[in-house]
């Protein structure tokens, strides 16, 4: 079957940086993506990654290994605005997306 | 622009009812879906459309049924609504072209009692 890993739940301060993990086994891949989804609201696009390797975006960054199966989502100077869910998601070879649960990150003063 | 519009944002419906969920967007994107989304858990693809009068089971379609008459607009209809159903549903749309990142609507919070 096709898996998508990410922790439940993690805390981090602010203004530290915090790592998101994600590890998939899909059929098939064609590009990972992270979105970001407040508490009651949509999820909106964070990154995509389809070729190994770190892509920064501001404080945000996505790294992607494919022959591991692994990604991460890496937030630098955390901002209370940042408490939030970060969902995990792959394309897989039909380009269907299949995504994780979702990691619910809380900051704290 | 107005990207995704859902409504309603809220319904409780009793067994057996039935609904529409509505879902526009003004984008002029190719490709729409509905998604559901359940607490602890991952977003489920229930339906999509890869352009207007084309539209294809996702991976939990039973219960629901969609139509794509114009490339704005994408309803689901529930039918028989279940307390299984109970769960926030979002509509979203791509563009066929690039990373076909998703737009998504704000959602609609369904409860079935």
């Amino acid at each position: 079957g096709q898996n998508i890993d990410q922790p439940t739940e993690m805390t981090a301060t602010e203004g530290a940086i915090v790592q998101i993990n994600c590890t998939y086994q899909t059929s098939g891949f064609n590009g990972l993506f992270w979105y970001q989804q407040h508490a009651g609201e949509a999820p909106t696009f964070l990154s995509y990654n389809v070729l190994d390797g770190l892509e920064e975006k501001g404080r945000f960054s996505s790294f992607l290994s494919r022959s591991k199966g692994y990604s991460y989502l890496l937030l630098k100077e955390l901002q209370m605005k940042d408490s939030a869910s970060y969902l995990c998601a792959v394309r897989d070879s039909n380009y269907q997306l299949i995504w994780g649960a979702g990691t619910k990150l809380i900051i704290k003063p | 622009n107005a990207g995704v519009t859902q409504t309603p944002k809220f319904r409780i419906l009793k067994i057996g009812q039935s609904m529409t969920l509505q879902c526009a967007q003004d984008m002029n994107h190719n490709y729409m879906y509905w998604y559901r989304q359940d607490p602890g858990m991952g977003l489920k693809l229930i339906y999509y459309s890869v352009g207007a009068g084309i539209t294809d089971k996702g991976e939990v379609p039973n219960g629901y049924n969609v139509s794509r008459s114009t490339t704005e607009d994408f309803p689901l209809r529930l039918e028989l609504a279940a307390p299984s159903q109970t769960s926030v549903y979002f509509c979203a749309s791509s563009y066929v072209e690039g990373a076909n990142v998703l737009t998504f609507g704000a959602g609609s919070r369904l409860t079935v009692l």
